[in-house]
C-alpha cells in the first residue's frame, strides 16, 4: 500500500532532550516536506527536500534539522527541544513538487 | 501572502450535494488551484487540482470560472465522512509561487 509513515506517533519528551521524528515512503517520491500544525496557525511548512541531498527551509524552520541521504527517508531533527515546539507534525511526499501529495498520519509531540 | 479566501463555515444535509466556495482573483496565470481537506487531526487528503479547465475525479469536481477569479470544490453526494476541513489553496509547479500555503480552509458539517 502507498504511503506515508511517520514515528513515533506520540511524544512526550522534556526540554533540551533530542529527539528525531522519522518519516518514510514508499512511492518512490522526489519532493518531501514537514509542516507543523497549531491551533489558530494552520500548516505551516518547517522544511522541504526536491531530491537526495537537496533540503530547503521552508516558513518555520528555527529549531529543527533535517537530512535526505536516501529518497525514501525525511527525519526531522529537534536538537533541543522547547516548549513552543509542542505541536502536530506532518510528513508529506509527492511525486514532484505540487503534484499529489500524501501526507503522514502525524505525530503529535509535547514538550515540557 | 493570502492567496485564497474562503468562508468559515458551512453545512449540508447527506446525500445532497456540497458545494465549496472559493475566491483566488489574485492568482496569477500559470497558477493551479489545488482542494485538500483534513478530517480532524488526521494528515490532509488531496482531492482535486486544476488549472483553467474543469475537472473531475473519483471524489469530487472542481468547477472554475472562466476569469479564473474563483471555483467551486463540488462533493456530488455527501455523506457524514465527508464533514472535515477543505482548504483551497492556489500554487504554480515552478519558482517561488510553488508552496502550497494552507490557510484556515472552510469547515463542512454534513448532517444527517
Amino acid at each position: 500500500e502507498a504511503q506515508v509513515t511517520q514515528n513515533p506517533r506520540y511524544l512526550i519528551t522534556v526540554t533540551g532532550k533530542k529527539l528525531t521524528v522519522t518519516c518514510s515512503q514508499n512511492m518512490n517520491h522526489e519532493y518531501m516536506s514537514w509542516y507543523r500544525q497549531d491551533p489558530g496557525l494552520g500548516l505551516r511548512q518547517i522544511y522541504y527536500s526536491m531530491n537526495v541531498e537537496v533540503t530547503d527551509k521552508g516558513d518555520v524552520p528555527e529549531g529543527y534539522k533535517v537530512s535526505r541521504k536516501e529518497k525514501r527517508n525525511f527525519p526531522l531533527i529537534l536538537e533541543s527541544p522547547s516548549p513552543n515546539q509542542t505541536s502536530l507534525y506532518f510528513c508529506a511526499s509527492s511525486l514532484k513538487i505540487n503534484r499529489e501529495i500524501f501526507f503522514g498520519p502525524g505525530t503529535r509531540l509535547t514538550v515540557t | 501572502d493570502a492567496k485564497t479566501t474562503q468562508p468559515t463555515s458551512m453545512d449540508c444535509a447527506e446525500g445532497r450535494a456540497a458545494n465549496l466556495p472559493c475566491n483566488h482573483s489574485t492568482i496569477s496565470g500559470n497558477e493551479y488551484v489545488y482542494w485538500y481537506r483534513q478530517i480532524h487531526s488526521q494528515g490532509p487528503q488531496y482531492i482535486i487540482h486544476g488549472l483553467k479547465n474543469n475537472e473531475t475525479n473519483e471524489m469530487a469536481s472542481l468547477i472554475i470560472t472562466e476569469d479564473r477569479k474563483s471555483s467551486t470544490l463540488i462533493l456530488p453526494h455527501a455523506t457524514l465522512r465527508d464533514t472535515a476541513v477543505y482548504y483551497c489553496i492556489g500554487a504554480g509547479n515552478t519558482g517561488a509561487n510553488s508552496k502550497l500555503t494552507f490557510g484556515k480552509g472552510i469547515t463542512l458539517s454534513v448532517r444527517p
